[in-house]
């Protein structure tokens, strides 16, 4: 079965500085791998998503996460940061899309 | 309109009792899901259906049981609840189980006394 490492559980940072939310994924399989953003009190929604194809995939709000093979990792970037991205984001594996496993989540907090 | 709508958005009850959580999508979707979030907002799936029909189903006491009258809904029931089962409870869809994209309801929070 497929799993998702999420490297920090917490990030602390500045407005306007960038960002990058670490994720390494385990399958024996090929996988898709997906960002999802969840904002207090609110059910989670996608913020990119890889299934095929360029390995550098842009979502909403400026993000954007690579794709590394080699590396089983699909780390989440942003160039600046703003004080609305605070938010906890998960990292998502599906080696068949019946079946996502989520990540334990990385509370993004950006700072004034 | 709300496309993943759960209800009830709260729900506290004691130990032993019995509650039921609906979700209900307007999107067309053929797949749903639960998902239960714990207080570390660790996801875990409990359950997903394509068209009225079980497809996953993790290890999740017997205690819970899904049920989908049709495509569009999705309810759980659970049976006399302990307070490990405190957490919030989101339902999903998507369009088909290959479309890769969940859509989320705002998440239903049990809190069991």
């Amino acid at each position: 079965a497929q799993s998702v490492t999420q490297l920090d559980s917490q990030v602390p940072v500045f407005e306007e500085a960038p960002v990058e939310l670490r994720c390494n994924y385990s399958s024996s399989v090929s996988v898709y791998l997906f960002w999802y953003v969840q904002y207090p009190n609110q059910g989670l929604q996608l913020l990119l998503k890889y299934l095929s194809g360029s390995t550098l995939v842009k979502g909403i709000n400026g993000f954007e996460a690579e794709f590394n093979k080699s590396q089983t990792s699909f780390h989440l970037r942003k160039p600046s940061v703003h004080i609305s991205d605070t938010a906890e984001y998960f990292c998502a594996v599906s080696a068949n899309n019946n079946d996502m496993r989520f990540g334990a989540g990385t509370r993004l907090t950006v700072k004034p | 309109d709300t496309a993943v709508s759960q209800t009830p958005k709260y729900l506290v009850t004691q130990m032993g009792n019995d509650k039921s959580i609906k979700c209900e999508q307007n999107l067309g979707h053929d797949t749903m899901y639960w998902y239960k979030q714990d207080s570390k907002k660790f996801l875990k799936i409990m359950f997903s259906y394509n068209n009225k029909e079980l497809i996953i189903n993790e290890t999740v006491p017997n205690r819970f049981s899904p049920k989908s009258p049709d495509k569009a809904h999705l309810n759980l029931h659970i049976n006399s609840l302990e307070l490990g089962d405190s957490a919030v409870y989101f339902c999903a869809s998507s369009p088909h189980p290959g479309s890769g994209e969940l859509f989320f309801g705002e998440g239903s929070r049990l809190t069991v006394l």
